[in-house]
């Protein structure tokens, strides 16, 4: 009965190598996010995304790239990692309801470069 | 730029006790004020969220506490409990909470609350 799930839940790799995230929500939300917390605990958007647009924070170097195979998912693929990616990767969704939009976060996927 | 300015970073209050945590904004637009939870090893979770057409919110022991001249919002734990130890983060956003822009969010509060 999970409402957004994450995989995996820890990610250890080497500079210089590409991994995916994934995530999958079901809420029957439009729009998904993507947030990169770091380790000052500071949340930042990355990207937001709903079937019709995706959205992307200009800070957010090319190398990620968020993929979309169908409304209930949203993956994050990240090329070249380097040590500064480092984090925990928060993905959400959200729909509309009573005039405004909650935003439900999954569990957090924690990204270890070496 | 922070367009989301949270304090204090670390707080301790009594069981009992009540607990504050303050935020100012510096963009106008903002009009979605949510306040999030976040437990260790766990994403965060909506826990009160206030619109600036009105100056407080209270959800049981929650109160938003809302100042639109001053561009301050506070989040206020009345009679606080060891489960309420948590990170806090409050966030802004323009319109509806979501979109195209997401949430802004502060840099949390870490709350102890010690019994």
């Amino acid at each position: 009965d999970t409402a957004v799930s994450q995989t995996p839940k820890y990610l250890v790799t080497q500079m210089g190598n590409d991994k995916s995230i994934k995530c999958e929500q079901n809420l029957g939300h439009d729009t998904m996010y993507w947030y990169k917390q770091d380790s000052k605990k500071f949340l930042k958007i990355m990207f937001s995304y709903n079937n019709k647009e995706l959205i992307i924070n200009e800070t957010v170097p090319n190398r990620f790239s968020p993929k979309s195979p169908d409304k209930a998912h949203l993956n994050l693929h990240i090329n070249s990692l380097e040590l500064g990616d480092s984090a925990v990767y928060f993905c959400a969704s959200s729909a509309l309801s009573g005039g405004q939009e909650t935003q439900y976060f999954g569990p957090g996927t924690r990204l270890l470069v070496l | 730029q922070q367009q989301v300015k949270q304090s204090p970073q670390s707080l301790i209050v009594q069981k009992g006790g009540i607990s504050i945590i303050n935020c100012a904004y510096e963009n106008t637009a903002f009009d979605y004020f949510p306040w999030y939870q976040q437990f260790p090893g766990k994403g965060p979770a909506l826990l009160i969220a206030i619109r600036p057409d009105v100056s407080e919110k209270k959800e049981g022991r929650f109160t938003i506490s809302f100042n639109k001249s001053a561009k301050q919002f506070s989040l206020h734990i009345m009679d606080s409990q060891p489960g309420d130890s948590a990170t806090y983060f409050c966030a802004a956003s323009i319109g509806s909470g979501g979109g195209a822009d997401g949430l802004t969010f502060g840099k949390g509060t870490h709350l102890i609350i010690q019994p």
